[in-house]
């Protein structure tokens, strides 16, 4: 029972463009968002992250919107850059620290020169 | 400033032996979490240390044990291995206090572990 859900395995996005990753969760009780972007042979790190209480953040050229009712996030990435091609996560935690978080399988995102 | 550091970096073992994985945590952080990447997958969270106890745990069987020492290291022991326990092991560290944007899961590059 797969908890937190991204259902496109891979998207291929044109540089400049802008690239959408989406992810759904089940759990209502999940309170904290976050997306990390992992490299071959690398740890994945931290992106950016959004809490039940706001429906957007934005950090420079990316921008997490949350729609709790839909259960529903995404991520933007504007403009796309090739740096950018990489594996996204979506992650989700809920409690107090919320330091056990559920991971989606993943979306492997390949920004095209 | 050294991040989350993980050894070994590769791994072969065969079914029923046992793998011990090891953990340095970045600098300040005093808490570690434990995830299993199986090939195609996102991180799946095994259990998480912190103060030298086992704090949460996840949907994992006892042959995973772990421990924490005094200095926030973290070692992961797996038993009686089987073939299904090919995965990548990641190490991720955090400090522990009310959760805000900023203290969320550092991790380490992982430990490739395969079983024959």
């Amino acid at each position: 029972d797969q908890q937190v859900k991204q259902n496109s395995p891979s998207l291929s996005v044109q540089e400049g463009r802008i690239s959408i990753l989406n992810c759904d969760y089940t759990n209502s009780m999940f309170d904290y968002f976050l997306w990390y972007k992992k490299y071959p042979a690398e740890g994945p790190t931290f992106l950016i992250s959004i809490s039940s209480i706001k429906d957007k953040n934005e950090d420079g050229r990316f921008t997490v919107f949350l729609n709790k009712s839909a259960k529903h996030l995404s991520l933007h990435i504007v403009p796309s850059q090739p740096g950018d091609s990489a594996v996204y996560f979506c992650a989700a935690s809920e409690g107090n620290y919320g330091q056990n978080f559920v991971f989606g399988p993943g979306t492997r995102l390949s920004v095209l020169p | 400033d050294a991040g989350v550091t993980q050894s070994p970096t590769h791994l072969i073992k065969t079914r029923g032996q046992q793998v011990t994985l090891r953990c340095s945590p970045k600098s300040g952080h005093d808490t570690v979490s434990w995830y299993q990447q199986a090939l195609g997958q996102g991180p799946q969270f095994i259990f998480q240390y912190y103060e030298e106890e086992e704090r949460q745990r996840g949907n994992f069987p006892d042959r995973f044990s772990g421990h924490q020492f005094p200095n926030y290291s973290s070692e992961l022991n797996v038993n009686a291995l089987l073939l299904g326990d090919s995965a990548l092991y990641l190490c991720a560290s955090s400090l522990r206090q009310a959760f805000s944007g900023a203290n969320v899961l550092t991790f380490g590059a992982g430990s490739r572990l395969t079983v024959l």
